[in-house]
């Protein structure tokens, strides 16, 4: 079965910092690969998908995400943090055939004023 | 406005006491799926539904319960709930069924079992 995995359970930055969430699959073949940010007693919203039309990604809120087929990775990063930007982040990713979705155990972004 | 609606969003019941967590979307999609949320496990697919009458088990389905007798809705059922069930659950939906769709969640449902 497909693995998700977010190093690291908590990332601190300061505001303006660059953001930078780790995030490592498992499979061969590479899979669809998402992003989702929960704020607080709220459901997930789509920050990015990768569809295979370019390695880098943009998404809302000024994120982006690099595909790396090598390093079966698919960080994401923004270049200036932002107070708003605090809250859990997961990674997910679908095998390409497959019918489930796997998430990783998510990052907690906490911003520095 | 686009949704996934789930009721009750709160729920705090007693073990064996068999309970029902709602889900319904309004975006005519066919995929449909439950999950639960743990802290340090992340999100974790209960069961999921390609369609109407079409379910499958996802990663943790031992103690739940689904059915899809409509396209819009997709139950989740705990007959005889117990304290491991104690977590915030999520509904979600997307069209088309497999492929890079991603899916619409719902707000969660935090469920407590005594």
């Amino acid at each position: 079965a497909q693995s998700v995995t977010q190093l690291g359970s908590h990332v601190s930055v300061s505001e303006g910092a660059l953001v930078l969430l780790r995030c490592n699959y498992s499979s061969s073949v590479p899979p669809y690969l998402f992003w989702y940010v929960q704020y607080p007693n709220q459901g997930l919203q789509l920050l990015l998908k990768y569809t295979s039309a370019a390695t880098l990604v943009k998404g809302i809120n000024g994120f982006e995400a690099e595909f790396k087929k090598s390093e079966t990775s698919f960080h994401l990063t923004k270049p200036s943090a932002h107070m708003s930007d605090a809250a859990e982040y997961f990674c997910a990713v679908k095998d390409r055939g497959g019918n489930q979705f796997y998430f990783g155990t998510g990052t907690s972004l906490t911003v520095i004023p | 406005e686009a949704q996934v609606t789930q009721n009750p969003r709160y729920l705090i019941t007693v073990t064996g006491k068999k309970l029902t967590v709602t889900c319904s979307q309004n975006m005519n999609h066919e995929y449909m799926s439950w999950y639960r949320q743990d802290p340090g496990l992340g999100l974790r697919q209960i069961y999921y539904s390609m369609n109407v009458e079409v379910t499958d088990k996802g990663d943790v389905p031992e103690g739940y319960k689904v059915s899809r007798k409509e396209k819009r809705n997709f139950p989740l059922i705990l007959e005889s709930p117990s304290p491991n069930q104690t977590s915030l659950y999520f509904c979600a939906s997307s069209p088309r069924g497999p492929g890079n769709q991603p899916q619409h969640f719902g707000d969660g449902t935090r469920l407590s079992i005594l």
